[in-house]
């Protein structure tokens, strides 16, 4: 059974600082996305991440993929208060179309 | 806005009463996903539909059931319900079904908020 396992679940920071959400999974996996979540909220489609050494940039955030490892990281440079969100990694796996997701990682980024 | 639609937004209901979940995909997106949002099971995957076929299933009770109609429209009807079915209920939808588009993001509705008294 694929799991998805991200840490760490809490995470406070201030503005300014940088900071990496880490996501682990337990079988191979075709690909793995990033969505972010307000509370209360849907949830967006931040990044997908398809091969090994796969880097993306979107602004502030950065994912990358190690699937050897099976891990992925989502990296905060200089973070901002618009950043406090819920951040999940999910994978689909290997010839399958559900998404498995890790726990989520709460991100509140203080003044 | 992802261009998914979820109906109603709020749904208060009883015990052991039933309530039906409607999703209308993004333009163009032929498959459904449904996943329940809770506090102690986090977001766990439902049932998928393809073009109007069961495509796959995931941890859905035998008390739910879903479909996918000819407009590609999807209902998740909950019947029996108790109160640990009180959970956020999301529809996403992708253009394809499996292996067939590479990156295939699901795109995520509002939601549905279902609370069970």
């Amino acid at each position: 059974e694929l799991k998805v396992e991200q840490n760490p679940l809490f995470l406070s920071m201030q503005e300014g600082k940088n900071y990496t959400i880490y996501c682990n999974y337990s079988t191979t996996s075709d690909r793995l996305y990033w969505y972010r979540q307000d509370p209360g909220k849907s949830l967006e489609s931040l990044f997908v991440l398809l091969s090994n050494g796969a880097v993306k940039q979107e602004g502030r955030l950065m994912a990358s993929l190690d699937t050897k490892a099976r891990l992925s990281t989502l990296h905060i440079t200089a973070a901002v208060h618009d950043l406090s969100a819920t951040y999940f990694c999910a994978v689909v796996k290997s010839g399958a179309q559900k998404l498995v997701f890790g726990q989520g990682t709460r991100l509140t980024i203080n003044p | 806005d992802s261009g998914v639609t979820q109906t109603p937004k709020h749904l208060i209901t009883a015990t052991g009463q039933r309530v039906t979940l409607r999703c209308s995909p993004r333009s163009g997106d032929l498959s459904v996903y449904w996943y329940q949002q809770s506090l102690d099971q986090g977001l766990q995957f439902l049932i998928q539909y393809y073009n109007g076929e069961e495509r796959a299933k995931g941890n859905i009770l035998e008390r739910f059931s879903a479909q996918q109609f000819p407009d590609l429209h999807s209902e998740l009807n909950l019947s029996s319900l108790e109160l640990g079915d009180s959970a956020l209920y999301f529809c996403a939808s992708s253009v394809g079904a499996s292996g067939g588009y590479p990156t295939d993001t699901q795109y995520f509705g509002p939601g549905t908020r279902l609370t069970v008294l």
